[in-house]
């Protein structure tokens, strides 16, 4: 059964950048059926989504975060990445990562296997 | 950026009772739609995509409808593990967006 694990520090100093890896255990990241994303929860609650990357690296951001992002994939590690720049207090947040499966085929899907998150604080 | 709204913030219900949980779209997303399921401390879980399509191993009690701008989670009997915080989510237009949740409490 297919797993993902993040993994990285949970305390960034704020203006640093953050940098988390998923791995996915149990079946190849370059399966072209999926795309691989990353979404966050901060403390008070809800989802946001931060963006998500497909096999080749062809990726989408959020708009509201991008000039600060960068997604990448590594398929000989079975792993793909997120990196933040210039975090604050904002970013703190629970960073899960997912499998994007849309089972018909177009933009009807979901995220179907989820990581177990990682806290991240941002404080100096 | 299209804005998910979900109604309402806290729904109290009994066990054994439904619940029907809503979730409007700022523009349309035809069948665009999932719902997730979030209990403390656990990753959100799949619930329904494509609007009503069950995600694997989601039993029949949950059902969801709806397409276009209004959507609808219904599910009946409730047991209490299904007490939680309830998602949807679109997928229509980049960038996905979530809904702001609704928590399903005991009454």
């Amino acid at each position: 059964q297919l797993q993902l694990q993040e993994s990285g520090p949970g305390l960034v100093k704020p203006s640093e950048t953050l940098s988390l890896t998923c791995t996915v255990f149990g079946g190849p990241i370059t399966n072209s059926t999926y795309y691989w994303g990353w979404i966050r929860q901060p403390p008070e609650g809800g989802l946001a989504w931060i963006g998500s990357i497909y096999y080749t690296g062809r990726s989408y951001y959020n708009p509201s975060l991008s000039f600060r992002l960068a997604m990448n994939i590594d398929a000989s590690k079975n792993q793909f990445s997120l990196k933040v720049n210039s975090v604050t207090a904002t970013d703190m947040a629970v960073y899960y990562c997912a499998r994007w499966a849309a089972p018909g085929g177009g933009h009807a899907g979901g995220f179907d296997i989820w990581g177990r998150g990682t806290e991240v604080t941002v404080s100096s | 950026e299209i804005v998910m709204t979900q109604s309402p913030a806290t729904l109290s219900v009994s066990p054994g009772e439904g619940a029907t949980l809503s979730c409007w779209a700022s523009q349309t997303i035809s069948n665009n739609l999932a719902w997730y399921q979030q209990k403390p401390g656990q990753a959100p879980r799949l619930l329904i995509y494509g609007a009503s399509t069950r995600a694997t191993g989601i039993p029949a009690r949950f059902r969801g409808s709806g397409s276009g701008t209004e959507f609808t989670l219904t599910i009946s009997s409730l047991r209490s593990d299904d007490f939680a915080v309830y998602y949807c989510q679109q997928s229509n237009n980049w960038p996905y967006t979530f809904g702001q949740g609704t928590k399903l409490e005991i009454k």
